[in-house]
């Protein structure tokens, strides 16, 4: 089974309005993180935003907010107000927590538009 | 501040060659990352390391070794290249909750 999935393989999104990207993750692990990542046309790696598995509270950082749903063991990307330097791809990802270190796993990612 | 960094930035290698790819970070991390990233996909981890000495597989590990001696670098070797390995290599190091990465290394085998 696939550990983390991202079901959009593309996005379109106005300029300034707001845009989710999906994720769900698959672990049995009880402590976990959850992770964003903005890949421009650069190549680089972004980090945007974090979620622990014990956190209460949604992530925020600025104009990205996670919406954690644990039951359903979905991680969406919320970024509002898209600016056209928003278009990049976005990577859900995930770390499960071991005694003996962590394993990261990727998504296949999201390609996000950003339409003027 | 470099953050974290990876030479080279290119690299063209035959079949059979072996090379290291060498990953550098001044934050004083303990936990460091080898990825690499097929065209179109996500990141595949190949091996992490929790400190100085110790180093443990990911989810792609064949085909390559690594050393971690020193806080500070982690490189990866690459003994015997084969095309399958052709492929952008990501090095990354991990703060409290934030993955930093190196800019990465496209590497063609031909």
């Amino acid at each position: 089974a696939q550990k983390i999935t991202q079901t959009q393989p593309g996005m379109f999104v106005q300029e300034k309005e707001a845009v989710t990207l999906d994720c769900t993750y698959d672990t049995s692990d009880p402590s976990y993180g959850l992770f964003w990542y903005k890949q421009p046309s650069s190549g680089e790696m972004i980090f945007l935003i974090y979620q622990g598995s014990y956190d209460q509270q949604n992530a925020t950082e600025g104009r990205y907010s996670l919406n954690f749903q644990k039951a359903r063991k979905s991680a969406n990307l919320v970024i509002s107000a898209s600016q056209l330097g928003d278009s990049a791809m976005y990577f859900c990802a995930m770390r499960e927590d071991s005694n003996t270190g962590n394993q990261f796993y990727f998504g296949t990612g999201t390609s996000l538009t950003v339409i003027p | 501040n470099a953050g974290v960094t990876q030479t080279p930035k290119f690299r063209i290698l035959k079949i059979g060659q072996s090379m290291t790819l060498q990953c550098t970070q001044d934050m004083n991390h303990n936990y460091m990352y080898w990825y690499r990233q097929d065209p179109g996909m996500g990141l595949k981890l190949i091996y992490y390391s929790v400190g100085a000495g110790i180093t443990d597989k990911g989810e792609v590990p064949n085909g390559y070794n690594v050393s971690r001696s020193t806080t500070e670098d982690f490189p990866l070797r690459l003994e015997l290249a084969a095309p399958s390995q052709t492929s952008v290599y990501f090095c990354a190091s991990q703060g409290q909750e934030t993955q930093y990465f190196g800019p990465g290394t496209r590497l063609l085998v031909l």
